[in-house]
């Protein structure tokens, strides 16, 4: 149901933008998150974003260099990084965030490698 | 933030065993709204998170009813009751009651 890409190689100091689609009528309505994974470690979250966009929340040590944002009318969330260091090397994974709903899916996730 | 703290990290199991691991919390994870918004993970080797129990006690659709959820306030304990080989990976609880939504650190559960 859900779909990432964009992931790469990038340098340090370089950006990269992220998508995540998604399948069937409903992801208008499905609050979505960005939830990333370093090599060999645990879940880490980075963002949230409402239904139409209107509202995102951020982890505080991911305010300033990423951005979530969607297009409903695509089925399409996207994750801008920017200025990217060696610490943001993981797979990001986008996920439904519909707190205490039955609804849950997450994509196969994208890996994002910093390095020169 | 929220400070998940998982135990133990490492659980060596028998098949057909039954099998426990806790997540404590920093904070009580009871929202205003009455509802408790703590959620148990499972990541399989190589595959994506897939939640398994939301909401303290809900399991989601699909999920064996030989795993269990309990809990409330700031303690709460995911179990099996009985262990097979296609439940071995990390399993992490998450609350999503206080912003930012936070996980645990992990519980690698393993067939001795």
């Amino acid at each position: 149901q859900l779909v990432e890409s964009g992931g790469g190689l990038v340098q340090p100091g370089g950006s990269l933008r992220l998508s995540c689609e998604a399948s069937g009528s409903s992801f208008s309505s499905y609050w979505m998150r960005w939830v990333r994974q370093a090599p060999g470690k645990g879940l880490e979250g980075v963002a949230n974003i409402k239904t139409d966009g209107s509202e995102t929340y951020y982890v505080d040590s991911m305010k300033g260099r990423f951005t979530i944002s969607r297009d409903n009318a695509k089925n399409s969330l996207y994750l801008q990084i920017n200025s990217l260091r060696a610490d943001d090397t993981a797979v990001y994974y986008c996920t439904t965030a519909i707190r205490g709903s039955p609804i849950n899916f997450w994509g196969q996730g994208t890996l994002v490698i910093v390095s020169s | 933030d929220v400070v998940m703290t998982q135990s133990p990290l490492s659980l060596p199991v028998t098949l057909g065993q039954p099998a426990s691991m806790s997540c404590r919390t920093s904070q009580s994870l009871a929202h205003s709204d009455g509802n408790t918004y703590l959620s148990w993970f499972q990541q399989r080797p190589g595959q994506s998170p897939r939640r398994l129990i939301y909401k303290v006690s809900n399991r989601d659709s699909g999920v064996p009813d030989r795993f269990s959820g309990s809990g409330s306030g700031t303690d709460f304990t995911l179990k099996i009751s009985r262990v097979e080989a296609e439940d071995v990976g990390v399993y992490y609880c998450m609350q999503a009651t206080h912003w930012p939504w936070t996980f645990g650190q992990g519980t690698k559960v393993e067939i001795k």
